[in-house]
């Protein structure tokens, strides 16, 4: 079985300071794990992915996290926030070898104050 | 156009109705996938199909019907909606083959069941 815990519902964060939002997962299998993105009204975008290469991986508009197998965590980060962050944010896992679903993290929703 | 379309954007219907949600998608895709998300929860997977002639429960499959019509077609039905199935419902679209987990989603139908 394999799940995933987002451990804010809502972050807020002054825009230009660092953002973290905190994902931990539970899985039996070596994970893939993956953060969406969903900006009002729109469907979800694929932010970044990790799938056993590098611990860090980085993603578009300049996201990144981090794999840390230890604490079984999947950390998202950005150095700097932007006003256009402020959307929803899902954690995503998915259990090496299965051909079946993804399992989403209930999401963490980001303010950006000005 | 978008890659992954969904009809109808907002539906309003009344209990013991049968309704239908529509998805086609341009990106030649194999696999298909109809998301249901409730605030707080996440995104819960309802059916998925990996070609025309394959489809698979979700987690949630009760209360829903699909068929997939072609390789770019993909309709839900709930065949008797209950108020508890008041959602934003999302199809979402995947290639095939391994490390290819990245899901296209559209933009999602907004339901209501009074």
């Amino acid at each position: 079985a394999q799940s995933v815990t987002q451990l804010d519902s809502h972050v807020s964060v002054s825009e230009g300071t660092p953002v973290l939002l905190r994902c931990n997962y539970s899985s039996s299998y070596s994970p893939s794990l993956f953060w969406y993105v969903q900006h009002p009204n729109k469907g979800l975008q694929l932010l970044l992915k990790y799938t056993s290469a590098a611990t860090l991986v980085k993603g578009i508009n300049g996201f990144e996290a981090e794999f840390k197998k230890s604490e079984t965590s999947f950390h998202l980060t950005k150095p700097s926030a932007h006003m256009s962050d402020a959307a929803e944010y899902f954690c995503v896992v998915k259990a090496s070898g299965s051909a079946r679903q993804l399992t989403f993290g209930s999401g963490t929703q980001l303010t950006v104050l000005p | 156009d978008a890659d992954v379309t969904q009809t109808p954007r907002n539906r309003i219907t009344k209990t013991g109705k049968r309704i239908m949600l529509e998805c086609s998608q341009t990106k030649g895709h194999d696999r298909m996938y109809w998301y249901r998300q409730d605030p707080g929860l996440g995104l819960r997977l309802i059916y998925y199909s990996f070609d025309v002639k394959d489809i698979n429960k979700g987690e949630i499959s009760d209360g829903y019907s699909v068929s997939r019509q072609a390789q770019a077609k993909f309709s839900l039905s709930l065949e008797s909606a209950i108020p508890n199935q008041t959602a934003l419902y999302f199809c979402a679209t995947s290639d095939s083959g391994q490390g290819n987990e990245k899901l296209f989603f559209g933009s999602g139908t907004q339901l209501s069941v009074l």
